[in-house]
């Protein structure tokens, strides 16, 4: 079946300009991640959307990033005026989250965002 | 504060050696721990995890060891082989849906 698929692939903006990411989790997957990676770091937890429920946003850095997630489908990340410090690979991952325990997470080929 | 650390940014193994790739961490909550698996251009997948209340778990070629006294896991590859060459995540989580990832060891499998 399809996995997760992000898009675009890439993108190159500008300083200042605002972007928009595109998560499409497994169908059927309640729960969905976003990630951040910086060069030479480990995934940096962003934002977790679960059903219907309120979603955990402790890690969005600042008031720029935001994400939005329709029912149990697809999501979008927006970074709005963009720094030179958000240049990263930006990931989603997708969980059944049918049990009461952490489970096993479903990546994306990631977003690699480069900010000039 | 880097509460899961892979102080092994690479490492080299000759094909059908033992890879072995530690990882440790500082927060005594955690109890499940995953391994993930990332080839360049492609998200992480998931490997193996372990529960805190196990010491070690066994899939194929792959086995975690957890030391929890000592807070420190590790994953060892046998035989190791050239697709093996990728980069390997570990992450913790104290229950919840939150992990936190390490970050990553390139491994190299020699053919």
């Amino acid at each position: 079946g399809a996995g997760v698929s992000q898009s675009p692939s890439n993108k190159v903006t500008e300083k200042g300009k605002d972007v928009e990411l595109r998560c499409d989790p497994i169908s059927g997957h309640t729960a969905l991640y976003w990630y951040r990676q910086r060069l030479g770091q480990g995934l940096e937890f962003l934002i977790y959307f679960q059903g219907n429920s309120a979603p955990d946003k402790s890690g969005l850095p600042s008031d720029r990033f935001s994400a939005e997630r329709t029912g149990e489908s697809v999501s979008t990340l927006t970074i709005q005026r963009t720094q030179q410090e958000d240049s990263a690979v930006y990931l989603c991952a997708s969980s059944p989250r049918g049990t009461s325990g952490p489970d096993t997470q479903y990546f994306g080929p990631g977003t690699r965002l480069t900010v000039l | 504060d880097q509460q899961v650390k892979q102080n092994s940014p690479s490492l080299s193994v000759q094909e059908g050696r033992i890879s072995i790739l530690n990882c440790d961490y500082t927060n005594s909550m955690f109890d499940y721990f995953l391994w993930y698996k990332k080839y360049p251009a492609e998200g992480p997948t998931f490997l193996i995890s372990i529960s805190s209340i196990k010491d070690k778990n066994e899939d194929g070629r792959f086995t975690v060891f957890l030391n929890k006294s000592a807070k420190h896991l590790s994953l060892h590859i046998v035989p190791s082989q050239p697709g093996d060459s990728a980069v390997y995540f570990c992450a913790a989580s104290s229950g919840t849906y939150k992990y936190i990832f390490g970050t990553g060891t390139r491994l190299k499998v020699l053919a």
